[in-house]
């Protein structure tokens, strides 16, 4: 059974339109992370939510913004597109409490294009 | 300077090789160290902690140097179904920083 899903696996939007992406998890970790990754490089993060806390990246443009409304969900708002924003969305989660690992769950990835 | 820093790569070997990649991460106070792998397209998916007395998943052996700041993973025996890119993981409280990978291709 899938543990982290993102919706949709696919989005095409327009330069400027602004697109949510979606994250859910049924692992009940209390940490959420959003990356992107572009072709041949590393994930690349941009910011995480420990609980309700939300921790933007230093170099994470304001273009990019995240919002939690409860444990299972975040979501990913792109307000204002632009073509060096075509990448792969990664969602993860983490569970830091005592005795669990620090390892990330994944989930699919939503692969943004942008025309 | 990247804060993780792996061989750059592409490892092309025949089937039935050992080949090993190696892994150095800058900040000494990183707690916990991974092997991920991803294939083409797809997620990353965890492969493998690492730890310092160094362990093992059946032809996988991860070994860790804290000293050095060393992180390497050997594959024996490699199959077909091991080509993918590698990728070493540091974290750090929260947040885990990824190496930009290694891509192993494993030819017949």
């Amino acid at each position: 059974d899938a543990m982290v899903i993102q919706n949709p696996r696919y989005q095409v939007t327009q330069f400027g339109k602004p697109v949510t992406l979606s994250c859910s998890q049924t692992l009940n970790h209390n940490v959420m992370y959003w990356y992107q990754q572009k072709s041949s490089q590393a994930p690349k993060l941009l910011f995480h939510y420990y609980d309700k806390d939300f921790n933007n990246e230093a170099d994470t443009p304001d273009n990019f913004q995240s919002r939690r409304p409860n444990t299972s969900f975040c979501f990913l708002d792109i307000r204002s597109p632009g073509l060096g924003d075509a990448a792969m969305y990664l969602c993860a989660t983490s569970s830091l409490d005592e005795g669990q690992g620090y390892e990330q769950y994944f989930g699919p990835g939503t692969r943004l294009t942008v025309t | 300077r990247k804060e993780v820093e792996q061989d750059p790569g592409p490892f092309n070997v025949p089937e039935g090789a050992t080949v090993a990649f190696n892994c150095t991460y800058s900040n000494s106070a990183s707690q916990s160290f991974f092997w991920y792998r991803q294939d083409c397209r797809k997620e990353p998916k965890l492969l493998m902690s690492v730890y310092s007395s160094g362990n093992e998943d059946g032809r996988f052996t991860a070994q860790l140097n804290r000293a050095s700041q060393y992180i390497s993973l050997l594959i024996r025996d490699s199959k077909l179904s091991d080509s993918a890119t590698y990728l070493c993981v540091v974290n750090r409280a929260v947040v885990m920083r990824f190496g930009a990978g290694t891509r192993l291709t494993v030819k017949p």
